[in-house]
């Protein structure tokens, strides 16, 4: 099955840029989606489709997708943007949706 | 408003049955793509099930032949079965709405959990 990797933690200190990875086999070849999620709180949509951002979601957020990598980078980092954060594609090899190991965001 | 509101988790013993259900407002279950995410404590998010607006549906390895997901057209609710549960089905359930018919498409409203917890 299709295996996404994403580092546990990433400390990043407030207006500095934070860079999450998301490592996948060819992964430049799937749709990758990125979800935030905050104690206690559902899984909300941050950027979709590698690159497009929801309503709402600030331009400080944006996505790339190359190779085996997929990254969400997050510019000017504000202390409102500590949450764990996902990856997610759809394998359709198995029919099954893929999430990736989830990374903590840390604002020091 | 699109919302999703689940229900029906709780206490159960290992082996027993439970019945989750997912109430939508402001679109149609069965126009849409919808699934259950799973949330153990302290872990990541994994897939459990989808069901296609056709009726087709799709399970996670861990899962499968145990959960049953289905969905009542007249109430517009989604359900999942759990059956043989056991510890490691032990999460918070979310049941979420793929945006479009395409399969790579993302997972646009989400409810916010109901918890299972499966001990004796």
């Amino acid at each position: 099955s299709y295996v996404l990797t994403q580092p546990p933690s990433v400390s990043v200190a407030p207006g500095q840029t934070a860079e999450i990875t998301c490592g996948g086999s060819d992964i430049a070849t799937y749709s990758v989606h990125w979800y935030h999620q905050k104690p206690g709180q559902a899984p909300g949509l941050v950027v979709y489709d590698d690159t497009d951002r929801p309503s709402g979601i600030p331009d400080r957020f944006s996505g790339s997708n190359s190779g085996n990598t997929a990254t969400l980078t997050i510019s000017r980092v504000e202390a409102g943007d500590e949450a764990d954060y996902y990856c997610q594609v759809w394998d359709s090899s198995s029919d099954h949706y893929v999430f990736g190991t989830g990374t903590k965001v840390t604002v020091l | 408003e699109l919302q999703l509101v689940e229900s029906g988790g709780g206490l159960v013993q290992p082996g027993g049955s439970l019945r989750l259900s997912c109430a939508a407002s402001g679109f149609t279950v069965s126009d849409n793509y919808m699934t259950w995410v799973r949330q153990a404590p302290g872990k990541g998010l994994e897939w459990v099930s989808l069901i296609y607006g056709g009726g087709t549906t799709y399970y996670a390895d861990s899962v499968k032949g145990r959960f049953t997901i289905s969905r009542h057209n007249t109430k517009n609710t989604l359900y999942l079965q759990m059956n043989s549960l056991r510890a490691e089905d032990t999460a918070v359930y979310y049941c979420a709405r793929r945006y479009s018919d395409y399969p790579a498409s993302y997972m646009d409203v989400w409810g916010k959990g109901t918890t299972v917890t499966v001990s004796s």
